[in-house]
């Protein structure tokens, strides 16, 4: 059964760069059978997809925070990493990364989120 | 931005039959996912492309979908269930959106 972990800093100052990794366990990223997410949530709030990246390094994220985010993949670690620069109050969530099962379909696919880490508190400090 | 809407809350007795529904504009084209989330803890997928339960989620789970409307039913609420429910789908461009999510109280 697969199991993710996130670790990394609790507390980040603003204008800062926010960084966290993803751990692996009970699959292989370079299965390349999945993508692997982050996604945040702000207490109280909805969910928030931030972007995914394939095991070949190949990624997507959302136009609201592309411009200061970049996720990148370690095969060797079995570890897929976070990075959101410039970060203020608004960034203050739990951001938990989330294995993306995939169904090919003609020249598509669908994709949900079918594991996830138990998540991380995230805090930015003025 | 493309935005999914569902209903803030729910109630409902043990027994009862719980619907939660998700609404937006590409739903007639996109499947939904839904995703279950008690307090304090992660989000565990619980219905899958409308109507498709994942292994270990109980029977009593369904999923229907009517045009731009999708719909999560729980038919003989329990306890346990007692959660938030956020739907999940995509934009046009691939971007994967979430409601806002709706908290059932049995």
């Amino acid at each position: 059964q697969v199991q993710l972990q996130e670790s990394g800093p609790g507390l980040v100052k603003a204008s800062q760069t926010l960084s966290l990794t993803c751990s692996v366990s009970g699959d292989s990223i370079s299965s390349g059978l999945d993508y692997w997410n982050w996604i945040r949530q702000p207490a109280e709030k909805g969910l928030e997809w931030i972007g995914r990246i394939s095991y070949s390094g190949r990624t997507h994220y959302n136009p609201s925070l592309e411009s200061r985010v970049t996720i990148s993949v370690d095969t060797s670690r079995n570890q897929f990493s976070l990075q959101l620069t410039s970060v203020t109050a608004a960034d203050t969530a739990t951001y938990y990364c989330a294995r993306g099962a995939i169904e090919s379909y003609g020249s598509g696919s669908y994709s949900w989120f079918d594991s996830w880490g138990q998540g991380t508190q995230v805090t930015v400090s003025s | 931005s493309y935005e999914l809407t569902q209903s803030r809350s729910v109630s409902v007795s043990p027994g009862q039959t719980a619907r939660i529904t998700c609404s937006g504009d590409e739903l007639a084209k996109e499947y939904v996912y839904w995703y279950q989330q008690k307090a304090g803890q992660a989000p565990l997928l619980v219905m899958y492309k409308d109507s498709q339960r994942p292994s270990g989620i109980p029977e009593r789970f369904s999923g229907s979908s009517s045009g731009t409307t999708v719909t999560l039913t729980i038919s003989g609420v329990q306890a346990e269930d007692e959660a938030d429910y956020s739907c999940q789908s995509r934009d046009s461009s691939g971007t994967f959106v979430f409601g806002p999510g709706t908290k059932v109280t049995v």
